[in-house]
């Protein structure tokens, strides 16, 4: 089936620094990708659509200009956190549809971010 | 405003069980419900998904079952396995709005 891949899956850095996240379509081309966030225990939320090509669509509450979306590629869309502080610590995940294959849509293995 | 609730939060259930997994929906418009599977550090993995247009979808030891007029839907988990515990999530979609709107989760235990 399709992949979806995250880099890296694991991150650690300072408060103030900004990190990158990558998803990638490993086998199909995703003109759109998804987002998420998920603390502990708690389910996924949406943060924001990204559109190859065009801006991304953030859901209500999230900061655009904290979080950087990118979608430079029909198979890579790059997540920024910028200045990074500890309440941005989370597991961040992305996913796609494969437009070959109905409405199902594919996660990536997740990101876990810790900002000390 | 939470569009999809799911109950219970937490499920223990002995090796060889039914688990049963419940979520109701509130937006008519949804016509997509996939149920994932997560384990502790992983992402999300689609299980089954069941359009409204059937009352019911097998998939080996997975079967969700669909309500349309009680806008609700169900995952029956069949000879539960230990390996079956993990989180479980409902979601929803409409067509021509890819995003997908989860629920609240259940962490599922099957114990021996």
């Amino acid at each position: 089936g399709a992949v979806v891949s995250q880099h890296p899956s694991r991150v650690i850095c300072k408060s103030g620094t900004s990190v990158k996240i990558e998803c990638r379509s490993l086998d199909f081309q995703a003109t759109t990708m998804f987002w998420y966030r998920q603390f502990p225990k708690q389910s996924l939320m949406l943060m924001a659509t990204s559109n190859e090509g065009s801006k991304a669509t953030y859901e209500q509450g999230v900061e655009k200009d904290k979080f950087l979306i990118n979608h430079a590629s029909l198979t890579l869309s790059t997540l920024t956190v910028t200045s990074a502080h500890p309440e941005d610590s989370s597991f961040y995940i992305c996913s796609a549809r494969d437009p070959r294959g109905g409405p199902r849509k594919f996660f990536g293995p997740g990101t876990r971010l810790t900002v000390l | 405003q939470q569009q999809v609730k799911q109950s219970p939060q937490s499920l223990i259930v002995q090796k060889g069980g039914i688990s049963i997994i419940n979520c109701a929906y509130e937006n008519t418009a949804f016509d997509y419900f996939p149920w994932y599977q997560q384990f502790p550090g992983k992402g999300p993995a689609l299980l089954i998904a069941i359009r409204p247009d059937v009352s019911e979808k097998k998939e080996g030891r997975f079967t969700i079952s669909f309500n349309k007029s009680a806008k609700q839907f169900s995952l029956h988990i069949m000879d539960s396995q230990p390996g079956d515990s993990a989180t479980y999530f409902c979601a929803a979609s409409r067509s021509g709005n890819e995003k997908l709107t989860f629920g609240t989760g259940t962490r599922l235990t099957i114990i021996p």
